[in-house]
């Protein structure tokens, strides 16, 4: 079985200022990682993937992530927060060879001041 | 955007009564999901399908029941629903096993008084 760990339920940046999403995973096969972002009142949209390849995965919006198998995790960075980027922000995990069901961690909600 | 819609958008349902909620998409993709969304603990899986007909459950499924008789509707079940099971509903779609990227449709808050 896989989890996903996200450290931080609120985090608070100012604008300007570098962004980093904590997320560790657990799985027993490799995974695929992902992260979403839910601005209030709409779905979730993926921000980024790691699927294979290259362990830096670069998404929409400036945001970031690396895959750190050693540290079992995935972190998401931005270099320059903007007011834009005040949303809730999930990371997802599924073990690579099955089904794709997603595992999802339970959201940090970032905020961004002035 | 992946053409995903949900209805009702928002519904207010007393406990005990039956309701169902429904996912249409237009993308032809193999793949459905429905998942709950409640503060504290993300994303959680209800039922998936991977094909008309052919449905499983996920990590929340009690109480609920799912179908899918054609490839762009599925439909959630709430039998009877119960207070617990207030919270914001989402469905999701993916296009094949190999490509795990899921796509979102805008939510149903469901409300049981």
């Amino acid at each position: 079985a896989q989890s996903v760990t996200q450290l931080g339920s609120h985090v608070s940046v100012s604008e300007g200022a570098l962004v980093l999403l904590r997320c560790n995973y657990s799985s027993s096969v490799p995974p695929y990682l992902f992260w979403y972002v839910q601005y209030p009142n709409q779905g979730l949209q993926l921000l980024l993937k790691y699927t294979t390849g290259a362990t830096l995965v670069k998404g929409i919006n400036g945001f970031e992530a690396e895959f750190k198998k050693s540290e079992t995790s995935f972190h998401l960075t931005k270099p320059s927060a903007h007011m834009s980027d005040a949303a809730e922000y999930f990371c997802a995990v599924t073990p690579t060879g099955t089904a794709s069901k997603l595992t999802f961690g339970t959201g940090t909600r970032l905020q961004v001041t002035l | 955007d992946a053409g995903i819609t949900q209805s009702p958008r928002h519904k207010v349902t007393e406990t005990g009564t039956p309701v169902t909620l429904r996912c249409h998409q237009t993308e032809n993709h193999r793949y459905m999901y429905w998942y709950r969304q409640d503060p504290g603990h993300g994303l959680r899986l209800i039922h998936y399908s991977y094909g008309v007909k052919d449905t499983d459950k996920g990590e929340v499924s009690d109480g609920y029941s799912v179908s899918r008789s054609k490839t762009e509707d599925f439909l959630l079940t709430l039998e009877s629903a119960t207070s617990s099971q207030t919270s914001v509903y989402f469905c999701a779609i993916s296009e094949s096993r190999g490509n795990y990227e899921q796509y979102f449709g805008p939510g149903t808050r469901l409300t049981v008084t």
